[in-house]
């Protein structure tokens, strides 16, 4: 299995509303990443996760709220967006040393009303 | 040709011809870099890969380039097939870390 699986695909969420996006793979990655991408733009890193604990925060804001319950699933918490906050959300795994490739899930598509 | 347009750089080719693709990227620091390839609607998918300790690294159809003089990568596809057409990637590693910093891309049209 060489897949990052990300769930749900598509989620509409309104600017009250808790939504949680979900990320599990199967290849004993040690390190689980979140990334943000707008149209037409580059992921951006947002979270880094190294043997369950957050190793990296990119000043994101308290309304993204990561989580990682065990090696194989990494969770994002969402509460209380903003419209602009509407991206696709994609999480990434690699082995777990630094330097290496990264592989990604299709992404969440979030739309904030 | 290449043009800069409003969004993303876009470079168009005629199936069959070479494409080389490039990328300057920003930390003399970085030691690792990777080249993805993002279809409509799906994630970056790798194609390959170098380390700062090399200046040439090819795989199937594709050779990566790393110049750390000028700083700058490029991606070199043999043969361009239609199903290359996608927007391009180069992502560095700073500083031996988990931070993986992507460029800005490069749409790739394939004209049959």
């Amino acid at each position: 299995d060489t897949e990052v699986t990300q769930t749900p695909k598509h989620l509409v969420m309104g600017m009250t509303n808790k939504k949680s996006l979900k990320c599990e793979q199967h290849m004993g990655h040690r390190a689980m990443y979140w990334y943000k991408q707008k149209a037409k733009k580059p992921p951006e890193l947002m979270f880094v996760y190294s043997y369950e604990k957050l190793s990296i925060n990119e000043s994101v804001p308290s309304r993204f709220s990561p989580e990682c319950p065990n090696s194989s699933l990494l969770n994002l918490h969402l509460h209380a967006l903003q419209p602009e906050d509407s991206a696709l959300y994609l999480c990434a795994s690699s082995q777990g040393g630094v330097n290496e490739k990264l592989f990604f899930g299709s992404g969440t598509q979030l739309s904030v009303l | 040709g290449e043009s800069v347009g409003l969004h993303l750089p876009t470079l168009s080719v005629q199936e069959g011809d070479n494409s080389i693709i490039n990328c300057a990227y920003s930390n003399s620091a970085s030691d690792y870099f990777i080249w993805y390839k993002q279809e409509s609607g799906k994630g970056p998918q790798f194609i390959i890969d170098i380390r700062s300790n090399m200046d040439k690294r090819q795989g199937q159809r594709v050779t990566v380039l790393l110049n750390k003089t000028v700083k700058h990568l490029s991606l070199q596809i043999a043969a361009t097939q239609p199903g290359d057409s996608a927007v391009y990637f180069c992502a560095e590693n700073l500083d031996s870390s988990y931070k993986l910093i992507f460029g800005s891309g490069t749409r790739l049209l394939v004209r049959p």
